[in-house]
């Protein structure tokens, strides 16, 4: 079974701090996302890694992926209050041929203080 | 033009009753998706179909029945409604090749 491990699940952060938000999982996927949760609304997708070795970046925010040691990393520079949100990796559990589902990890929220 | 819809949005109602929540999606996407997230906001998969089959059937109580029309719409019924049923329903769809996941806004269900 497919256990996704995302640490911390709370994380408090000052404005213009770094920090890194880690994802682990179990079993061999060869696809990983990075959603993005405010209180009360849906699930945005922020980022989608495929490949061992993948980064991207977007604003803020730049995930990576490294298949071999089954981690994924979710890396945020200079915070900023906007950026307070709960924060969920997810990765790609595929039935066979099928196109598969998402396991999640538990999330975690960020608050952003001045 | 969104691209995957819930209805409704909120659902209050008392134990014991039925209720269904409705999902419909206009990409095109042949496999759709229910989870389900917890109070504490964990998020997990209840039902999967792929062009109206059933894919994935994890250990939710048979009092939820998915049933998809068509690949556009999978909706979830639920019987005996009890209070742990209490959550978010996330209905969500995928298309082929390297397309992500598109997840609607969501049901709000609470029972009283």
């Amino acid at each position: 079974e497919l256990k996704v491990e995302q640490n911390p699940l709370f994380l408090s952060m000052q404005e213009g701090k770094n920090y890194t938000i880690y994802c682990n999982y179990s079993t061999t996927s060869d696809r990983l996302y990075w959603y993005r949760q405010d209180p009360g609304k849906s699930l945005e997708s922020l980022f989608v890694l495929l490949s061992n070795g993948a980064v991207k970046q977007e604003g803020r925010l730049m995930a990576s992926l490294d298949t071999k040691a089954r981690l994924s990393t979710l890396h945020i520079t200079a915070a900023v209050h906007d950026l307070s949100a709960t924060y969920f990796c997810a990765v790609d559990m595929r039935y066979g041929g099928s196109q598969g589902n998402l396991i999640f990890g538990k999330g975690t929220k960020l608050s952003v203080k001045p | 033009d969104t691209a995957v819809s819930q209805t409704p949005k909120y659902l209050v109602t008392q134990m014991g009753n039925d209720k269904s929540i409705k999902c419909e999606q206009n990409l095109g996407h042949d496999t759709m998706y229910w989870y389900k997230q917890d109070s504490k906001k964990f998020l997990k998969i209840m039902f999967s179909y792929n062009n109206k089959e059933l894919i994935i059937n994890e250990t939710v109580p048979n009092r939820f029945s998915p049933k998809s029309p068509d690949k556009a719409h999978l909706n979830l019924h639920i019987n005996s409604l009890e209070l742990g049923d209490s959550a978010v329903y996330f209905c969500a769809s995928r298309g082929q090749g390297l397309f992500g996941y598109t997840f609607g806004s969501g049901t709000r269900l609470t029972v009283v």
